[in-house]
Formats: structure tokens, sequence, C-alpha cells
């Protein structure tokens, strides 16, 4: 167990919809990074907060979006969902901005099913 | 764009035997991490590696890093049951980015 939680584990919705992924880092983490994991694609970055504020960004498609909040947990916003985000979408926390060796620590992950 | 190409995508062997997965790039990383990912689960991260030619051993695991730092290596000696998962290599840029880039991984199944 890697002390960060990802709610919901399976979501299955259909195309157009949108939907919300949630993380809860690890007690004491401030970084929050979101990933998408697909067949084709592999493990990609997506996006990365630090205490509340945005602080990379990767391969993220404008129709998805993220948010920090005060208690440092995060939501992943997925909308005009189309058949390609059918995806595995993990979330990861370290304990500071992600500098060199700093170990990022992943969720169990939210597969989400769009058809 | 860098890009970690690993090979082999796919190795199912038996109980017993060695194996040695590959994660190449056409460029320089200051970092390189390997990850096993096991079904249902997230990846969790075996070992970094940030020296040229810098080799470190996890029990039946030897990881290398590349003189140059664009490869790396990972040898597992005796394979059990439970290093069946996948394998995935990711580096690091650098500099002001740590962003991480991933290979697509080599899935390896130890069969009994």
């Amino acid at each position: 167990d890697s002390g960060v939680t990802q709610t919901p584990k399976h979501l299955i919705t259909a195309t157009g919809q949108r939907v919300t992924l949630r993380c809860s880092p690890r007690s004491g983490d401030l970084s929050v990074y979101w990933y998408q994991q697909s067949l084709d694609q592999g493990l990609q970055f997506l996006i990365q907060y630090y205490n509340g504020e945005e602080r990379a960004k990767g391969n993220i498609l404008e129709r998805f979006s993220a948010q920090q909040f005060p208690d440092l947990h995060s939501e992943l916003n997925l909308s005009s969902l189309e058949l390609g985000d059918s995806a595995l979408y993990f979330c990861a926390s370290s304990t500071g901005t992600g500098g060199f060796g700093e170990t990022q620590y992943f969720g169990p992950g939210t597969r989400l099913l769009v058809l | 764009t860098q890009l970690l190409e690993q090979s082999p995508q796919f190795l199912s062997i038996q109980e017993g035997e060695n194996l040695t997965v590959y994660c190449n790039s056409s460029s320089v990383f200051s970092s390189l991490q390997w990850y096993r990912q096991e079904p249902g689960e997230g990846p969790v991260l075996l070992v970094t590696v940030v020296t040229g030619g810098e080799v470190k051993k996890l029990k039946r695991l030897t990881f290398q890093f590349g003189d140059a730092r664009k490869d790396s290596s990972l040898h597992i000696t005796a394979a059990q049951p439970g290093d069946t998962g996948l394998y995935l290599c990711a580096g690091a840029a650098g500099g002001s980015n740590y962003k991480l880039t991933f290979g697509k991984g080599t899935l390896l199944t130890v069969n009994p």
C-alpha cells in the first residue's frame, strides 16, 4: 500500500460525458502527479500540482483539467470523452516539488472505460 | 521529445532462469528509474541510477546505467514467480526538468 488513494477504482461512461477522478496523496506529500496509461502509449505524464499550484504540464489534452485543493487532494476532470480516452489513470505523490532524487508513490489507479 | 524503448516487450520464462531486459534511448538522461507494476496496482519504484556506468543490486536484481546515460539494463538472476509483472524504465531529463518519461515496459511472466 503506497498510501495514495484513488476513487473510483472503475468507471464506465459514454462518449461525450464528463467524469471526475479523485486522488488523496500520502500524508505530508505536497506534490500530486497525474498519469494516463494505455496499451499503445504506455504511461504518460499529464500534469503536476505542488501545494495547490500547477507545477508542470505534460501531454494533457485541452478537454482535461486538474486542480489541487487546500487539503492537498486532487481531482482530474475529463470532459467530452472519446473512445480513445479509455485508459488507466494513475495519481502519484511526492514530498516536495519533484526534483532530483525524489520518489513518486503511485496510487492503485482508476480504470476508465468509455463506450 | 525524449523516447525510451524497452525490449523485449514480452518475456515468458521458467522459474530459475536468468533474464535481461533493456531500456534504450537516443537522448541523455540525468537519472533513470526502474519500476515494477503488478496487475491492478500502480508502479512501484525499484531503483534510481544517476551516474554513467553505475551498477546497483537489489537482491537478485542488477541494474546498470550505460556509460553515456542513454540506456539501462535490468538483469534478474534465478527468476521466481513473484518477479512476474510489468517492468518500466523512466528517465528524467534533469536541469529544471524532472518530468519522467516512461518506456512502454516489458511484461515478464515467470512460470513455476
